[in-house]
C-alpha cells in the first residue's frame, strides 16, 4: 500500500466554523507533512511531523493547528479561518523525514473553501 | 535562503515533440534535487530525483541531471505523448537544522496536443 489518504476531499466551511482534515498512511512512515496549495501556486510547506513531534511550523496562523495521534494519522484542525485560507491543503508522507533524499508521498488533497 | 526557479508556462507541443523545463536553484548547502507531477485533481508524485552533483534522474522517458556548476536540473523528454500533459514542479530539499524540507518552484503546465 503506497497510498496516502485524505478526508474530506472537499470542504466548505464559514469563517466561524471548526472542522478538522484528516490524512492516513500505512507504508510505516515515520514523517508526516501538510503543505499549502492555491490554484496556480506550488506547494507551500506548513508544517513537518518526525516521529510524532512537531519538527517545523513554518510560522502559520494559529488558526491551524496540526496534531499527529499516532505515526500513521495526521490531522489539521481549522478555526476562525478566513476567505484567503481557500486553498488546497495536501498531506504527504516520507521515511523520517530526516533525510534530504526522502521521496514525499503526496495525498490528492482537500479542497478547501472559506465563505 | 534555498529557491528554485521554473521556466514560465504554459508549454505547448504536439505529440512525439522534444521537451525541455529549464530549472535552476539556489541552496546554501548540497540539496537533493527532484521533478513531481501533478496531474489534474490529484496530488503530486515524484517523477525523479538527483542527490549528488552529475547524477542523472531518469523515470518513463524523463531525464535529468545534477548539474552543480550551473545550479540547474534541467527536465527533458525526446518524445512527449498526450498523456504527459500536466503541471511539472522542480524542488530542492535539504536537511539543514536535522529535518527534511522540500521546497518547490513555481511549476510549468504542459499540454500535449495529438
Amino acid at each position: 500500500d503506497t497510498e496516502v489518504t485524505q478526508t474530506p476531499k472537499h470542504l466548505v466551511m464559514g469563517m466561524t466554523n471548526k472542522k478538522s482534515l484528516k490524512c492516513e498512511q500505512h507504508m510505516g512512515h515515520r514523517a508526516m507533512y501538510w503543505y499549502k496549495q492555491k490554484a496556480k501556486k506550488p506547494p507551500e510547506l506548513m508544517f513537518v511531523y518526525s516521529y510524532e513531534k512537531l519538527s517545523i511550523n513554518e510560522s502559520v496562523p494559529s488558526r491551524f493547528s496540526p496534531e499527529c495521534p499516532n505515526s500513521s494519522l495526521l490531522n489539521l484542525h481549522l478555526h476562525a479561518l478566513q476567505p484567503e485560507d481557500s486553498a488546497l491543503y495536501l498531506c504527504a508522507s516520507s521515511q523520517e523525514g530526516r533525510q534530504k533524499n526522502e521521496k514525499l508521498f503526496f495525498g490528492s488533497g482537500t479542497q478547501l473553501s472559506v465563505l | 535562503g534555498n529557491s528554485v526557479t521554473q521556466m514560465e508556462g504554459p508549454v505547448t507541443l504536439s505529440e512525439e515533440a522534444f521537451l525541455t523545463i529549464n530549472c535552476t536553484y539556489t541552496a546554501t548547502g548540497y540539496p537533493s534535487l527532484f521533478w513531481y507531477v501533478q496531474y489534474p485533481g490529484e496530488g503530486l508524485q515524484l517523477l525523479l530525483k538527483a542527490t549528488k552533483a552529475d547524477d542523472k534522474g531518469s523515470n518513463k522517458g524523463f531525464e535529468a541531471t545534477y548539474r552543480k556548476e550551473t545550479t540547474s536540473f534541467h527536465l527533458e523528454k525526446g518524445s512527449v505523448q498526450v498523456s504527459d500533459s500536466a503541471v511539472y514542479f522542480c524542488a530542492l530539499s535539504d536537511a539543514t537544522g536535522g529535518y527534511n524540507k522540500l521546497i518547490f518552484g513555481a511549476g510549468t503546465r504542459l499540454a500535449v496536443h495529438p
